[in-house]
């Protein structure tokens, strides 16, 4: 069964602190890892997708990496405004329908 | 505009109610979904619908039926309404062609049963 395991669960930061959330999962045969941001009453909302170990991809103050196991959400220098829920979640190859098993999330506060 | 649009943002009732959430998108996607977000934030997938055909059925109590009229909206229609259906129920949509299958999310109902 697809799993993934985020970590740590809460994270709080002072502004400019740089840090990294860690996405560990289990998949057999990696479609797509995303990364999506939900703030507090509303949807997710999709940030990144990785496809193949070694895959980098950059938004403002986000970078999101990926390797055979783990993905890594880079915050460098965040702000108050970059406080929300990260949340992982894999797509399995081969498998139809476009199912996505999502990780249980890092709640990220920064603090100015 | 809004891409994906859920009614209503939130629904209280009692125990044993009948009731119904609907979904609607705007971006041409051929896959539309219900997933399950619990007290801890978790996320779980419910049911997928491409092309109005059923084709994601996870382990769900048959007192939950999804139906889809066409490919741009998806309707969760609750029985017999339970304490533990409390939760914030998000549609999805997404395209099952092209690179990128990720998906765009609705706001949410948040269901709360009393």
């Amino acid at each position: 069964e697809d799993q993934v395991t985020q970590s740590p669960e809460a994270l709080r930061l002072q502004e400019g602190e740089s840090s990294s959330l860690n996405c560990s999962y289990t998949v057999s045969g990696l479609r797509g890892l995303f990364w999506y941001r939900q703030d507090p009453g509303k949807g997710p909302e999709f940030l990144f997708t990785l496809y193949s170990a070694g895959e980098e991809k950059e938004k403002e103050r986000l970078k999101a990496t990926l390797t055979k196991k783990e993905s890594f959400l880079h915050i460098t220098a965040p702000k108050p405004e970059d406080s929300a829920t990260y949340l992982c979640a894999v797509q399995r190859r081969g498998e139809y329908g476009n199912k996505l098993v999502f990780g249980a999330g890092t709640i990220l506060r920064v603090k100015s | 505009d809004t891409a994906v649009s859920q009614t209503p943002k939130y629904l209280v009732t009692q125990m044993g109610n009948d009731k119904s959430i609907k979904c609607e998108q705007n971006l041409g996607h051929d896959t539309m979904y219900w997933y399950k977000q619990d007290s801890k934030k978790f996320l779980k997938i419910m049911f997928s619908y491409n092309n109005k055909e059923l084709i994601i059925n996870e382990t769900v109590p048959n007192r939950f039926s999804p139906k889809s009229p066409d490919k741009a909206h998806l309707n969760l229609h609750i029985n017999s309404l339970e304490l533990g259906d409390s939760a914030v129920y998000f549609c999805a949509s997404s395209s099952l062609k092209g690179a990128n299958y990720g998906y765009t999310f609705g706001s949410g109902t948040r269901l709360t049963v009393v």
